[in-house]
């Protein structure tokens, strides 16, 4: 079994800034991958960052970069100098076997 | 490579109606995927198909849920007897058949029970 918790519902960031997204899951999978995937208001979920568990090293996407504590099950998401056009819902994923288990998001608004 | 391709995008109908959406993967994807979006929630997974074979439908909601992907490219998802429960959004995703790798999402469809 799994479970993801996004316990952040909303925020906002101003755009150049850095903001960060919290995640927190529960495995008992010993290989397993997490995700970071970004919904756009009415547009497909796309895939932002992903971590592969037995990496001690984080992630890093350009301005997206993870934070994974593996003891800890904590896997948040760092967007730095955020842009307009990173507002959206922002989902973490875990993937056990060959379903993913998504958080409840996190909408996030960036103003200008 | 044109992405996953769901077919279509808002269906509206009425309760006790039976409707199915289609799902085109990407091409040289083995596996797919569907997942339901209730508002403000983050997805929930169905069921999923490697090639033609279900290999996971444990998760479907009920007996009026049923999916199907018989020559191993598209695939369809059958809801019969819809209740209002039934409106959200159901998305499709497809993957290479390796474990682990990303799954491509598409548009979605978003059903609506009047």
């Amino acid at each position: 079994a799994q479970t993801v918790t996004q316990s952040q519902p909303e925020m906002s960031v101003q755009e150049a800034e850095t903001v960060t997204l919290s995640c927190t899951y529960d495995t008992s999978e010993s290989n397993y991958y997490l995700f970071w995937y970004k919904q756009p208001p009415s547009r497909q979920m796309i895939l932002v960052i992903r971590q592969e568990a037995y990496k001690q090293q984080n992630a890093t996407e350009n301005r997206f970069s993870v934070n994974f504590q593996k003891a800890a099950k904590s896997f948040s998401l760092k967007i730095s100098d955020s842009q307009l056009g990173d507002t959206a819902m922002y989902f973490c994923a875990g993937n056990a076997g060959n379903m993913l288990t998504f958080g409840g998001g996190t909408r996030l608004m960036v103003k200008p | 490579d044109t992405g996953v391709s769901q077919d279509p995008r808002h269906k509206i109908t009425k309760r006790g109606q039976n409707v199915t959406f289609r799902c085109d993967p990407i091409s040289e994807h083995n596996r797919l995927y569907w997942y339901r979006q209730t508002l403000g929630q983050g997805p929930e997974f169905l069921t999923y198909f490697q090639n033609e074979a279900q290999l996971e439908k444990s998760r479907l909601l009920s007996d009026r849920f049923s999916a199907e992907r018989p020559k191993g490219s598209f695939s369809t998802l059958e809801i019969q007897r819809t209740e209002q429960g039934d409106s959200a959004m159901y998305l499709c995703a497809s993957s290479p058949s390796y474990s682990n790798q990303p799954q491509h999402f598409g548009d979605g469809t978003r059903l609506s029970i009047l």
